[in-house]
């Protein structure tokens, strides 16, 4: 299946400052990403969806300031955490997907990236 | 709210088959119904994907019967590898909405 590549895999940030997570389709263009965080043992909450070179669409109850997301390329997604807190420590994990109409519905997530805010 | 509904987990032993079935009653014309499988501190791995009847593939077969408001994953001969958490979902063109996802056990 299509390679989708997250980074890093895992950070440490003191309490206020800003994190960039990446997220990369490796080897199919993306004109979708979806942004998620996981608490333990708990399920994948969506968090947004970022389309290419347009707005991200935020779900309800997501800080669109505090989580900030950018789609520049077909390949490319970030999510910032600005100003991050210790409640934000989550996994954060992003999926991307193939543009729709060419017979492909699968969608492909990142390994994910531990945030642990000191 | 996710359009599906899975058991919350479910134990099995190694070599046994395990059926893990989701229901979806307001499953739309165009949707699929994908199951993916995550190991923790992991993201979700794609298993299978299917639209009706049956596919099966190297590592499951999805059963899906004429209706399409439910489906039941199949896995063949579990090993202790295959604990996991299997989440169904149902989508086509639009965002994927996770469930509470089924947490499988598998004992020796």
């Amino acid at each position: 299946g299509a390679v989708v590549s997250q980074h890093p895999s895992r950070v440490i940030c003191k309490s206020g400052t800003s994190v960039k997570i990446e997220c990369r389709s490796l080897d199919f263009q993306a004109t979708t990403m979806f942004w998620y965080r996981q608490f333990p043992k708990q399920s994948l909450m969506l968090m947004a969806t970022s389309n290419e070179g347009s707005k991200a669409t935020y779900e309800q109850g997501v800080e669109k300031d505090k989580f900030l997301i950018n789609h520049a390329s077909l390949t490319l997604s970030t999510l910032t955490v600005t100003s991050a807190h210790p409640e934000d420590s989550s996994f954060y994990i992003c999926s991307a997907r193939e543009p729709p109409g060419q017979g492909k519905t699968e969608a492909f997530f990142g390994q994910g990236t531990r945030l642990t805010v000191v | 709210l996710a359009k599906t509904t899975q058991p919350i987990s479910m134990d099995s032993y190694e070599g046994q088959e395990v059926n893990i079935t989701c229901s979806h009653n307001n499953i739309a014309t165009n949707d699929y119904i994908t199951w993916y499988q995550q190991f923790p501190s992991q993201g979700p791995r794609f298993i299978i994907q299917g639209y009706k009847t049956k596919v099966t593939n190297e590592v499951a077969s999805l059963f899906i019967p004429a209706d399409r408001k439910s489906s039941t994953l199949s896995l063949p001969r579990v090993s202790l590898s295959d604990t996991a958490v299997y989440y169904c979902l149902v989508y086509n063109t639009d965002k994927l909405i996770f469930g509470t996802g089924t947490r499988l056990q598998v004992f020796p």
